[in-house]
């Protein structure tokens, strides 16, 4: 199994602001993913995060609104860009190996936009 | 385009009861379909996973059937505890994608 981690927790930002949320596996997955709960609701995929290339956007995001960095088979980051309250949510880090079938998630950073 | 929901929303129930929690999806070309437990602060934990060739699985208290061909899928917990109390949410991978789809989630209370 791999362990997830996601930095910060929480945060509280002001609108127009950007944030970088960074997620950190330990041990070599292939797939990495980030997720936002707006709240009460379920999981949407923001994108599959792909190492040493562009991230893939599901519909509804964009790269300049979420932009997602993976050096590596161990790390992703993802940014929220100029910041808006209707950014409040928990954004997760998930991570997957192609040959297993099992995906993993990190705790969630919950963020809170004013 | 794949949905997924679940029903119920909430479920209130006293320690020791047994609970079924469905869940239903739209497209039934799935890949897979897992259950997963999300605690608050902790993100989400795996439970079960089920193959698409696959009727059921099962990990202690917990068993996870699928109909494919009708779109649904229940978990059943036996005998359940406080320490249940989470939210569940069932999510699907479609045939030829690694992408997950989640369901909109049970919120359980066991009360003591």
């Amino acid at each position: 199994s791999a362990v997830i981690s996601q930095k910060p927790s929480r945060d509280i930002c002001q609108r127009g602001t950007s944030l970088t949320i960074q997620c950190q596996v330990d041990s070599q997955v292939t797939m990495m993913f980030w997720y936002r709960q707006q709240p009460g609701q379920s999981l949407t995929l923001i994108a599959t995060a792909n190492q040493g290339s562009e991230a893939t956007y599901e519909s509804g995001f964009v790269i300049d609104k979420f932009p997602i960095s993976r050096p590596n088979l161990t790390f992703s980051t993802l940014t929220v860009s100029n910041m808006s309250p209707e950014d409040s949510s928990i954004y997760l880090c998930s991570g997957k190996d192609a040959n297993q079938e099992t995906q993993y998630f990190g705790p969630g950073t919950r963020l809170l936009v004013l | 385009k794949q949905e997924v929901t679940q029903i119920p929303a909430a479920l209130s129930v006293p320690e020791g009861e047994n609970l079924v929690l469905n869940c239903s999806f739209t497209d039934s070309a799935i890949y897979n379909l897992q259950w997963f437990r999300q605690d608050p602060g902790k993100g989400l934990t795996s439970l079960l996973l089920i193959q698409s060739s696959q009727r059921e699985q099962t990990s202690g208290r917990l068993n996870a059937s699928l109909d494919k061909s009708s779109g649904r899928s229940t978990l059943y917990i036996a005998a359940s505890q406080p320490g249940d109390s989470a939210t569940y949410l069932c999510a699907v991978m479609n045939t030829g994608f690694q992408k997950l789809v989640f369901g909109t989630g049970t919120r359980l209370l066991v009360s003591p």
